[in-house]
């Protein structure tokens, strides 16, 4: 069975620009949250979608922003990058049922803002 | 609100050597607690969980034991090798709640 894959592997992009990264879940998963790991700061929740609806939110400013799907598959979208938002962003899937299964991760995408 | 200390590292080991790596948590109720590896370059990957006080989980090798009473849940290898190598992160998930809160990690490495 195919795990949770995540697009592209790597994204270079400049100050001021849009970023886009995409999220496929395991088959069956109804449940999608978005991480984010930057240096010195640890994983950080940023944010989850269940069945096309975003569910709930991490202390994220508003240019970070998502949609779900109707397959399920997510899109996170950075507006007006900044240095600091240079970071892995990892995607996870799980059952659903009110976000309380275990989560599986994808591979992440490298973000990195100049 | 939840919260996860996971021991500082970073922990360099010889093969065959004993690994520990403590874990202690902060959080109302009766979370879920995790082990998640990552190796490196990729993403984490889920290495046990333990759902209930006194539960242990197991895999690969490695063990955690649900501890209620000192809020623990620390990692265990009896015999680690090179391939045992990685970032290893400490997780809950609180009764109801949707979101992972992760401790800092601990990078191990382990010699030949």
């Amino acid at each position: 069975e195919a795990g949770v894959t995540q697009s592209p592997t790597h994204l270079i992009k400049t100050r001021g620009q849009q970023a886009t990264l995409r999220c496929s879940p395991i088959s069956g998963h109804t449940s999608v949250y978005w991480y984010q790991q930057a240096l010195g700061l640890g994983l950080q929740f940023l944010l989850w979608y269940d069945e096309g609806e975003e569910r709930n939110r991490g202390n994220f400013p508003p240019r970070f922003s998502g949609r779900q799907f109707p397959n399920y598959s997510s899109e996170l979208n950075v507006n007006a990058l900044e240095l600091e938002d240079s970071a892995l962003y990892l995607c996870a899937s799980s059952l659903g049922l009110a976000g309380t299964d275990t989560q599986y991760f994808g591979p992440g995408t490298r973000l990195t803002v100049l | 609100g939840d919260s996860v200390t996971q021991m500082e590292g970073p922990v360099t080991l010889s093969e065959e050597a004993f690994l520990t790596i403590n874990c202690t948590y902060t959080a109302t109720g009766y979370p879920s607690l995790f082990w998640y590896v990552q190796y490196p370059g990729e993403g984490l990957q889920l290495l046990l969980k333990a759902t209930k006080a006194d539960d242990k989980g197991s895999n690969k090798g490695f063990e955690a034991t649900y501890r209620k009473e000192t809020t623990s849940f620390h990692l265990e290898k009896g015999s680690v090798q090179v391939s045992d190598s990685a970032v290893y992160f400490c997780a809950l998930r609180g009764l109801n709640d949707y979101k992972l809160s992760f401790g800092a990690g601990t990078t191990v490495t382990v010699r030949a």
